[in-house]
């Protein structure tokens, strides 16, 4: 089973501020199978990024994903009031599926 | 517009049996895969295992083979998560979702039923 461990558990920031999430894969995820979700209180994830650094239509330009190896990266621009929430990264690469444990964005 | 609507809150008593269902429109039901993602404040989003709706193909994850079972209705497109012993373990919120294929990201996600088992 692959294992993702993501950092950090809560990141405290502003609103305009740059949003640096990581997700580490414990064994190396083939075919840039990783996706990245949102969600917000109350509702159910939702599906940012997938192959790593694919953005799912309609979500805006300031979310970018990438990769190095084992580890993954989501990358917000500018933090927008509607950005902050938690934030999962999912491995598609073998089962069973797995999802990181999150980091919550939230305002400081 | 692909929808996923969730049958609503359960409350039941340790020992007891449930189903809970997930009504799919928008899309071409037998051409997808339904997983069932459990949620918890302790341990997350835990895949439990997914079904392809044209020929109920089921598969499960380790950690879930054994304590549930996942089915599909063709007739009424929706997809089932069923338990026939339910633990207090089970607390959970629980969410269908639509893949591609058995190992895949997930796309769309119905809204959530949350089942509570309590004595």
């Amino acid at each position: 089973e692959i294992l993702l461990t993501q950092s950090p558990g809560t990141l405290s920031l502003s609103p305009g501020e740059r949003a640096t999430l990581s997700c580490r894969a414990s064994q190396s995820v083939s075919g840039h199978y990783l996706a990245w979700y949102q969600q917000k209180p109350g509702q159910p994830p939702r599906l940012l990024i997938y192959g790593a650094t694919n953005r799912v239509t309609g979500i805006p330009d300031r979310f970018s994903g990438s990769e190095s190896g084992a580890d993954f990266t989501l990358t917000i621009s500018r933090l927008e009031p509607e950005d902050f929430a938690v934030y999962y990264c999912q491995q598609y690469d073998t089962s069973p599926l797995t999802f990181g444990g999150g980091t919550k964005v939230d305002i400081k | 517009e692909v929808q996923l609507v969730q049958s609503g809150a359960e409350v039941k008593k340790p020992g007891e049996s449930l189903k809970i269902s997930c009504q799919c429109s928008g899309f071409i039901f037998t051409s997808y895969w339904i997983a069932w993602v459990r949620q918890t404040p302790g341990k997350g989003l835990e895949w439990m295992g997914i079904i392809y709706a044209g020929d109920s193909d089921a598969r499960y994850s380790p950690s879930f083979q054994g304590q549930v079972t996942i089915a599909v209705d063709k007739s009424s497109t929706t997809a089932f998560l069923q338990w026939s012993s339910l633990k207090a373990s089970d607390t959970a919120m629980y969410y269908c979702t639509t893949s591609y294929s058995r190992v895949n990201r997930f796309d769309h996600w119905g809204q959530g039923t949350l089942v509570t088992v309590s004595s």
